[in-house]
């Protein structure tokens, strides 16, 4: 079974600054996608950014961006130019090819945001 | 369009009642999984239904289950609730044409069980 790990409990960023919030998974399959959510105090989960294994190229949306090291399992995400609507949980999420509509999701980073 | 839409936003229940959430799905959307929400035990999968079918299931008892209707919506059932069925029940609906897999999430049910 795949498992995703969020090392990062919390974190926090002055607002304008960038920011990195950590995101590790295990696989053995080669074809999957990742995804990075959003959860405000609201609770309702916003699709952030995703990204697909076959491809290379780091994926953005904005102000924000991937790294994705598939040799090393990892999936980071950068936000740029941080505001303070930016301020929330970030979930992690692992897709299988094999498994349906499933998602995985790591346990979060809380991150709150500086004025 | 209209978004994941779930019914009832909130909901409070005596231990050994049963209860039944609803999801409506965003219109063109076959692919209804929901999720369970603890501080515990954080995001974890319960099921998701395709074409009316169980396509998939999480490591849950027998007293968790669902369907899917024809129009896509789904249910989920909970019997002989415990205190540790509380939690935020979170739907997503997946477009399964295209290949983008992105699942858009409803506003959730806040399930108290007291």
């Amino acid at each position: 079974a795949q498992t995703v790990t969020q090392s990062q409990p919390e974190m926090s960023v002055q607002e304008a600054e960038t920011v990195t919030l950590s995101c590790t998974y295990d696989t053995s399959e080669s074809d999957y996608y990742l995804f990075w959510y959003k959860q405000p105090p609201s609770r309702q989960m916003i699709l952030v950014i995703r990204q697909e294994a076959y491809k290379q190229q780091n994926a953005t949306e904005n102000r924000f961006s991937v790294n994705f090291q598939k040799a090393a399992k990892s999936f980071s995400l950068k936000i740029s130019d941080s505001q303070l609507g930016d301020a929330a949980m970030y979930f992690c999420a692992y897709r299988s090819n094999n498994a349906g509509n499933m998602l995985t999701f790591g346990g979060g980073t809380r991150l709150m945001v500086k004025p | 369009k209209a978004g994941v839409t779930q019914t009832p936003r909130y909901l409070i229940k005596t231990r050994g009642q049963q209860v039944t959430l609803s999801c409506s799905p965003i219109s063109g959307h076959r692919s209804v999984s929901w999720y369970q929400q603890t501080p515990g035990q954080g995001l974890q999968f319960l099921f998701e239904y395709f074409s009316e079918t169980q396509r998939n299931k999480g490591n849950f008892p027998g007293r968790f289950s669902g369907r899917q209707f024809s129009n896509s919506r789904s249910e989920m059932n909970v019997s002989t609730l415990e205190l540790g069925d509380s939690a935020l029940y979170l739907c997503a609906s997946t477009r399964t044409s295209g290949g983008s897999y992105e699942q858009y999430f409803g506003p959730g049910t806040r399930l108290t069980v007291t």
